[in-house]
């Protein structure tokens, strides 16, 4: 396992459609959270899984987003009806409970709404 | 509240060394990182602090006061290669300790010739 993976690495949608994003984490790290970076910003906290159960969701995760980690190994991020602000990087990063205190991050998917 | 408040960007000389500040308010702080990030390119862990005082990590180390908010990242013997966006940033306790992060708006580090 060389890191955590993200797909598609870039996506251009059209206002309006609907884009779906994949996380494969580290394979032994049960939290996954994924983060929204704007140019010239710091990541944004988005949302927050242990395990398969997703325990905390930011503000800034409006209606139209929803994330999932079925089976709790990769995760999905789903914006529908995408709009013009919703262009950034997101990313996705990966950290062990036990031990080691740091988030490990992806590559991130950097979408961009016209 | 949480508040993270780092210089928009520096320059700095190859061969020289740049010190970064980072100044912080957080309701319950546990812990204090520093990410690399360059232009494009997924934010890479540099460093972290829970306990004051300084980490060395080869040419890079970190620096913490709990009682100040306040952290500094130090970069030795620049490189042109350590051109790139440094995130500061804070876990904090709240939330059932799931260990988000808050990051600043990062540091836009400019090594010249």
């Amino acid at each position: 396992d060389t890191g955590v993976s993200q797909d598609p690495r870039h996506k251009i949608t059209k206002r309006g459609q609907n884009v779906t994003f994949r996380c494969d984490p580290i394979s032994e790290h049960n939290r996954l959270y994924w983060y929204r970076q704007t140019l010239g910003q710091g990541p944004e906290f988005l949302t927050y899984f242990q395990n398969e159960a997703q325990l905390e969701k930011s503000r800034l995760l409006s209606d139209r987003f929803s994330a999932e980690r079925p089976k709790g190994s990769f995760s999905t991020l789903e914006i529908q009806r995408t709009e013009q602000g919703d262009s950034a990087m997101y990313l996705c990063a990966s950290s062990s409970a036990a031990g080691g205190p740091a988030a490990f991050f992806g590559q991130g998917t950097r979408l961009t709404v016209v | 509240g949480q508040n993270i408040d780092q210089p928009t960007e520096m320059t700095a000389t190859e061969g020289a060394i740049v010190q970064i500040n980072c100044t912080y308010q957080t309701s319950g702080f546990n812990g204090l990182f520093w990410y690399q990030q360059h232009a494009g390119e997924a934010p890479t862990f540099l460093s972290y602090n829970v306990l004051d005082g300084l980490e060395e990590k080869g040419r890079f180390s970190s620096f913490l006061s709990r009682s100040k908010g306040y952290s500094y990242l130090l970069l030795k013997e620049l490189q042109m290669k350590d051109s790139a966006s440094y995130l500061c940033a804070v876990r904090d306790h709240g939330s059932g300790n799931t260990g988000k992060l808050i990051f600043g708006q990062g540091t836009t580090l400019q090594v010249k010739p």
